[in-house]
């Protein structure tokens, strides 16, 4: 079974500064990891996701994530936050050849200070 | 495209009502989700179908609950009946599945709030 864990249900950074979503995983075979957007009212949206190309997966709006296996770990970054970026996040996994399922964390709402 | 588009987006019922929540994919999507997102318990998925017929729905909380895809552009998730703790936000996402990507990239609909009082 996969599973992901979520560090800080809550983030806050101020405009312009680094943004830093943490992510750990848990997985028996190579997973698939995701990382979704949810807007408020709004359903979720895919940022990027790494399917064991390349270990530094770069995917809208300037994120980015960094697949460490030693560590287990998929923390999204942005090197500076805009207050758009303002959204709860998402970390997912899921089991390659064939099992479709996504089980998501718990989410981190992030929160930008003007 | 439209998108996976669900209805209805707000839904106010009495503990004891059926609610039937609907939800039409992607065309061309081969698999179809339900998830139900609450503060307590977060993002769960209740059960996923792929060409209308289902595959997993372990996710499903008890009998009250059921889901059909009776076609591949319509599918209902159906409390009856309805208790105060399935208030909650009800997701469909739909997708192609890993064949062609390599991963399954859900596109979720704006989700469907329910409040039984």
């Amino acid at each position: 079974a996969q599973s992901v864990t979520q560090l800080g249900s809550h983030v806050s950074v101020s405009e312009g500064a680094l943004v830093l979503l943490r992510c750990n995983y848990s997985s028996s075979v190579p997973p698939y990891l995701f990382w979704y957007v949810q807007y408020p009212n709004q359903g979720l949206q895919l940022l990027l996701k790494y399917t064991s190309a390349a270990t530094l997966v770069k995917g809208i709006n300037g994120f980015e994530a960094e697949f460490k296996k030693s560590e287990t770990s998929f923390h999204l970054t942005k090197p500076s936050a805009h207050m758009s970026d303002a959204a709860e996040y998402f970390c997912a996994v899921s089991a390659p050849f064939g099992n479709e399922k996504l089980t998501f964390g718990t989410g981190t709402r992030l929160t930008i200070i003007p | 495209d439209a998108g996976v588009i669900q209805s209805p987006r707000h839904e106010v019922t009495e503990m004891g009502q059926e609610v039937t929540l609907r939800c039409k994919p992607i065309s061309g999507h081969d698999y179809l989700f339900w998830y139900r997102q609450t503060m307590m318990r977060g993002l769960e998925l209740l059960i996923y179908f792929n060409n209308n017929v289902p595959i997993d729905d372990s996710g499903m909380p008890e009998d009250r609950f059921s889901a059909k895809m009776p076609n591949a552009s319509f599918s209902t998730l159906k409390i009856q009946p309805s208790e105060p703790r399935d208030s909650a936000v009800y997701f469909c996402a739909s997708s192609l599945g890993q064949g062609l990507f390599g991963a399954n990239v859900l596109t979720f609909g704006a989700g469907s709030r329910l409040t039984v009082l």
